[in-house]
């Protein structure tokens, strides 16, 4: 089964600072999101990477917002500095493909930004 | 663009009634459509998908959706609702050319004991 660990699970900061969430696939897959979800925007795809490559960042809300994937085992999702409407839910998803393939969630970080 | 459109935010049965969410989406062609779940403090779990072929999809827990091009609907029902049910649905559309999943606001469900 497909699994993705996610960390921390919940981050409290103050406005200004950097934050880094993590994703860790823990199983095969090709394809990789992250995804924020808000009570006033619902869940919005930020960027996927296909083989460790950001393919479509378009969802990134702004400069400050930043992914990376060196390998396949490990992704980051900063955002520096960090602001208040910054607070959310992040996701990381896996999948083995894009074209209606199922989307693995982790569980998610749990960001409040002060 | 593609859309998705859940009408209800909040629903609320007493469990062993049937529940039906709606899902209405807006695309081209046909798309494929999911339905995912998601329980308090947890990431979205896959309930059932539709590519093509039967209209009618079935998946787990009990789920199923129909999927109905002339209403561009595809709702999910459950005939038995159990109070484990209770969670966040969400219904996604993915484009056919390109893939990326776009999510309803999700409905909430309650189910009264």
């Amino acid at each position: 089964d497909a699994g993705v660990i996610q960390s921390p699970r919940h981050e409290v900061t103050e406005m200004g600072q950097e934050v880094t969430l993590r994703c860790k696939p823990i199983s095969g897959h090709d394809y990789l999101f992250w995804y924020r979800q808000t009570m006033m925007r619902g869940l919005e795809l930020l960027i996927y990477f296909n083989n460790n490559v950001p393919i479509d960042d378009s969802g990134m809300p702004e400069d400050r917002f930043s992914a990376k994937m060196p390998n396949a085992s490990f992704s980051t999702l900063k955002i520096q500095p960090s602001e208040p409407r910054d607070s959310a839910v992040y996701f990381c998803a896996i999948s083995t493909g894009l074209l209606g393939e199922t989307q693995y969630f982790g569980p998610g970080t749990r960001l409040l930004v002060l | 663009a593609q859309s998705v459109t859940q009408p209800d935010i909040h629903i609320t049965v007493s469990e062993g009634a049937s529940l039906e969410l709606r899902c209405n989406y807006s695309y081209g062609a046909t798309p494929y459509l999911f339905w995912y779940v998601q329980s308090p403090g947890q990431g979205l779990q896959l309930l059932l998908k539709y590519f093509s072929g039967d209209t009618l999809v079935q998946g787990i827990k009990g789920f199923e959706a129909e999927f109905k091009r002339s209403q561009s609907s595809f709702n999910l029902r459950k005939p038995s609702v159990h109070w484990s049910d209770a969670a966040e649905y969400f219904c996604a559309v993915g484009e056919r050319s390109y893939g990326k999943l776009t999510f309803g606001q999700g409905t909430i469900l309650t189910v009264h004991p």
